[in-house]
């Protein structure tokens, strides 16, 4: 297994248009988790999955994101009308363990110009 | 709730020489700590975690971290840098296991 994967890895976009980021987990990992990360900070927690279902979401998620995981599997992050203080990296990771450690992908970088 | 406090945004440090970054934390729970690391252009890595029994933990590339309870911290330290330790150092918490509470990062810079 290649670890968790991003895509895509960047993506710059104009205010106001939407985008799209998708995430595949460790494919035996049943919790997926969605993180951004602004210049010179830590992680945000955004959104968590078991499974299919959706457990958890920061008030850091307005309501113009949305993320699914349909199938328990992999993942998608819409942000729609794009503004610029939507610029960061937005990373994705998934677990197994209730132990809280996570695994990371390279992120997905966007840029709203 | 809990919370994580790197108080050290910036550490440099030259090659060869001992290396601390220090972390504290906020919790009304138990619980499990971890040290990630952030290589320029890339995702976390994982460099250690407490989740319970010897409050030292050895990492990987020779980093190492001590739990204490009564202070609440989490430091972690290198008794000698390289090079390529140069990176950003992330200490997380989680209470319940389903979600990491990450500091805001020490940028540790390695000089020759």
């Amino acid at each position: 297994d290649t670890g968790v994967s991003q895509n895509p890895r960047h993506k710059i976009t104009k205010r106001g248009q939407n985008v799209t980021f998708r995430c595949d987990p460790i494919s035996e990992h049943n919790r997926l988790y969605w993180y951004r990360q602004t210049l010179g900070q830590g992680p945000e927690f955004l959104t968590y999955f078991q499974n299919e279902a959706q457990l958890e979401k920061s008030r850091l998620l307005s309501d113009r994101f949305s993320a699914e995981r349909p199938k328990g599997s992999f993942s998608t992050l819409e942000i729609q009308r794009t503004e610029q203080g939507d610029s960061a990296m937005y990373l994705c990771a998934s677990s197994t363990t209730r132990t809280g450690e996570l695994f990371f992908g390279e992120g997905s970088r966007l840029t709203v110009l | 709730a809990q919370s994580v406090t790197q108080l050290d945004s910036q550490v440099p440090v030259f090659e060869e020489a001992p290396v601390e970054l220090r972390c504290n934390y906020s919790s009304s729970v138990s619980v499990y700590l971890f040290w990630y690391v952030q290589y320029p252009n890339q995702g976390l890595q994982l460099l250690l975690k407490y989740l319970s029994g010897s409050t030292l933990v050895k990492g990987i590339n020779g980093f190492e971290a001590e739990f204490n309870k009564s202070q609440t911290s989490f430091h972690l330290r290198k008794p000698s840098v390289h090079i390529s330790d140069t990176a950003e150092y992330f200490c997380a918490v989680t209470g319940g296991g389903n979600k990491l509470t990450f500091g805001t990062g020490t940028q540790l810079k390695v000089e020759l």
